[in-house]
């Protein structure tokens, strides 16, 4: 069965300071997604990233990076000179590509609240 | 604009009263699916549809129900709330290209916050 652990459940850190929220996952699928989603406090989730399971590369979009290691089955992401918009709830999540049961379900990790203090 | 629409945003209802939490998506995705959300679990899945007609149980199935009669359409059914249902509920839909394809991403509607007393 598939698993998404994210370890940190709270985090705190100052306006433009770095900080990187960790993912680790488990599944048994050689093609599988990994994804971030933001929920901000006004509740919906927002997509920031789909990576699959075949391209190791790192992303940067802006202010965020994404590293992903098959090796260590991790998936963390980064914010740059973190802001107070950036304060939400960050979600990682998992999909095994496969047919049968539970074919595509997304499992996602706990996730992770991220607060920036001015 | 491309999104997934859910009605209503916000409902308060009593125990026993069958109620139904619309879901619509205007992208002809095949794949829809539903999804609660509860402090300390996170979230998880209820139920998922691959297409028309075809729908299955995700890991928290009970008590609910669902439908696929249109492919833009998966509204989710409470035929007996009980308050263990009271949760922040997601509707998702995303494309994909058939057995072991390519997972487009999900589209997510805004949520349903739904308590039931």
């Amino acid at each position: 069965a598939q698993k998404v652990t994210q370890a940190q459940t709270e985090i705190s850190v100052v306006e433009k300071e770095d900080v990187t929220l960790d993912c680790v996952y488990e599944t048994r699928d050689t093609t599988y997604y990994l994804f971030w989603y933001k929920q901000p406090p006004s509740g919906e989730l927002v997509f920031l990233i789909r990576r699959n399971s075949f391209d190791e590369q790192n992303e940067i979009s802006g202010r965020y990076s994404w590293n992903f290691q098959k090796s260590t089955s991790s998936f963390n992401f980064t914010i740059t000179a973190s802001q107070v918009v950036d304060s939400a709830v960050y979600f990682c999540a998992l999909s095994e590509a496969r047919s049968g049961a539970g074919s595509y379900q997304l499992t996602f990790g706990k996730g992770t609240k991220l607060s920036v203090i001015p | 604009e491309a999104q997934v629409t859910q009605n209503p945003r916000y409902l308060i209802t009593v125990t026993g009263k069958k109620l139904t939490v619309t879901c619509s998506q205007n992208m002809n995705h095949e794949y829809m699916s539903w999804y609660r959300q509860d402090p300390g679990l996170g979230l998880r899945q209820i139920y998922y549809s691959m297409n028309v007609e075809v729908t299955d149980k995700g890991d928290v199935p009970e008590g609910y129900k669902v439908s696929r009669k249109e492919k833009r359409n998966f509204p989710l059914i409470l035929e007996s709330p009980s308050p263990n249902q009271t949760s922040l509920y997601f509707c998702a839909s995303s494309s994909f290209t058939g057995t072991g394809g390519d997972v487009k991403g999900y589209t997510f509607g805004s949520g349903t916050r739904l308590t039931v007393v």
